[in-house]
């Protein structure tokens, strides 16, 4: 199928620490992985993409990491601030029809 | 780069009643822009896909007659909610990728979505 599974759906971390979301899809042909935050009301932006050449990216605080072997990929945020409370959205492309596939969504909640 | 301008932000509108919403591509010319629904604490729901200058392509149990889609220029896509009734309430966002597609060429980007209330 089309899926593409984003676990845990809820997610609460304590300010400084690290929060890591996962994500597995099952379309094997799929090689563009991007993740969405997005706040209350607000709409969802681009914060970090890979691709299925590199098996890790990373910006400032924020990283991804790819196995495309198991079919999963994970958004990591590391040093925690409140800013970071969000949704966060998986997606992988899906080379059939040139649309992106995305995840139910992860709440993450930062505690100060 | 890359700007998506979605027009209006919220709407209310009574049952019965049609409502327009716009979706710009500021800075690139987008063939394809796509069409989003979203409920409360959900996830992005492709409504359609729209092409500039053909129909549109409409996703398994959205409706065409009632989502009307016209994508008349390169720049602009609207999408207008006919006959609304109070369970089209909803968040609407549109998004487009200058390289006209969601395959991951370049990055899909969202307007600011658009919540409509239909009483």
């Amino acid at each position: 199928g089309e899926n593409v599974e984003q676990h845990p759906s809820t997610l609460s971390v304590q300010e400084g620490d690290s929060a890591v979301i996962k994500c597995t899809y099952s379309d094997s042909a799929s090689n563009y992985f991007p993740w969405y935050k997005q706040e209350l009301g607000k709409r969802p932006q681009l914060i970090i993409d890979i691709r299925s050449n590199v098996g890790e990216k990373k910006d400032q605080r924020i990283a991804v990491t790819l196995n495309k072997t198991a079919k999963h990929f994970s958004l990591h945020i590391t040093e925690t601030q409140p800013e970071d409370s969000a949704v966060y959205f998986c997606a992988a492309n899906l080379k059939g029809n040139n649309r992106l596939a995305f995840g139910k969504g992860n709440q993450v909640v930062v505690i100060p | 780069g890359a700007v998506v301008s979605q027009h209006p932000s919220w709407v209310i509108c009574k049952s019965g009643t049609s409502v327009k919403i716009e979706c710009r591509s500021l800075d690139f010319q987008a063939t394809t822009m796509f069409w989003y629904r979203q409920f409360p604490k959900q996830s992005l729901m492709l409504m359609a896909t729209s092409n500039e200058g053909s129909k549109a392509t409409y996703e398994q149990g959205v409706e065409k007659d009632k989502f009307l889609i016209n994508h008349a220029s390169l720049t602009l896509s609207t999408l207008t909610v006919t006959s609304a009734h109070p369970e089209d309430s909803s968040f609407y966002i549109c998004s487009a990728s200058p390289s006209g597609g969601q395959g991951g060429d370049s990055p899909l980007h969202f307007g600011n979505g658009t919540r409509l209330t239909v009483t």
